[in-house]
């Protein structure tokens, strides 16, 4: 079973915008970790937002915020007021286990382009 | 800067084979990651290790293997290369820890297989 999931292959926003990239995630893990990456077409995966499974509150890094719902365990980003060097493709990825033992797992990414 | 190096951007090997892909890092982290990325499927793990010696199978682990005799370093091997193990492939790393932020992978700048 798939343990993290993006349903949007692609998705266009205009310049200025706000966009949010869906993501869904699988675990019976009580501590687990959300994170979003931007790998831009140069292929560098580059960092952009972390959310821990007990954080109270949704993360946010400048542009980027994390839409955090436990519940429906969905961890959404948010980019605002989007620009043409946010076209990339992102990926949001689950780290799984504590301590020592840690498994990072990823989705199919999806590819934002930024229209003019 | 964390660094995480792969010895190889590109390499043509052929079928049949052995294959060795090695990843150092220079942050002493404990956790070594390999995934494959294909279009549309996303990062996908292969092999993980959060100790020396240590492994654990990824999601797709059959017709690999790997190697970590030293913290820094972690190879994974091909053991009869075939071609559809054509693939990008990223190692990354990162520091353990819980719930806590700065826990994010590193990626090296990927190898590009092509297995003819």
């Amino acid at each position: 079973a798939q343990k993290i999931t993006q349903t949007q292959p692609g998705m266009f926003v205009q310049e200025k915008e706000a966009v949010t990239l869906d993501c869904t995630y699988d675990t019976s893990d009580p501590s687990y970790g959300l994170f979003w990456y931007k790998q831009p077409s140069s292929g560098e995966m580059i960092f952009l937002i972390y959310q821990g499974s007990y954080d109270q509150q949704n993360a946010t890094e400048g542009r980027y915020s994390l839409n955090f719902q436990k519940a429906r365990k969905s961890a959404n980003l948010v980019i605002s007021a989007s620009q043409l060097g946010d076209s990339a493709m992102y990926f949001c990825a689950m780290r799984e286990g504590g301590g020592g033992y840690q498994k990072v797992t990823f989705g199919t990414g999806t590819k934002l382009q930024v229209i003019p | 800067d964390v660094k995480v190096t792969q010895s190889s951007r590109y390499l043509v090997k052929r079928t049949g084979e052995k294959v060795f892909l090695e990843c150092v890092q220079d942050m002493d982290h404990e956790n070594m990651f390999w995934y494959r990325q294909d279009p549309g499927l996303g990062l996908r793990l292969i092999y993980f290790s959060y100790d020396v010696k240590m492994k654990e199978k990824g999601d797709i682990p059959e017709g690999y293997s790997v190697s970590r005799e030293k913290k820094e370093r972690f190879s994974l091997i091909l053991e009869s290369a075939s071609t559809n193990q054509t693939s990008m492939y990223l190692c990354a790393s990162s520091r353990a820890g819980e719930g806590r932020r700065g826990t994010e992978a590193f990626f090296g700048q990927g190898t590009r297989l092509t297995v003819v």
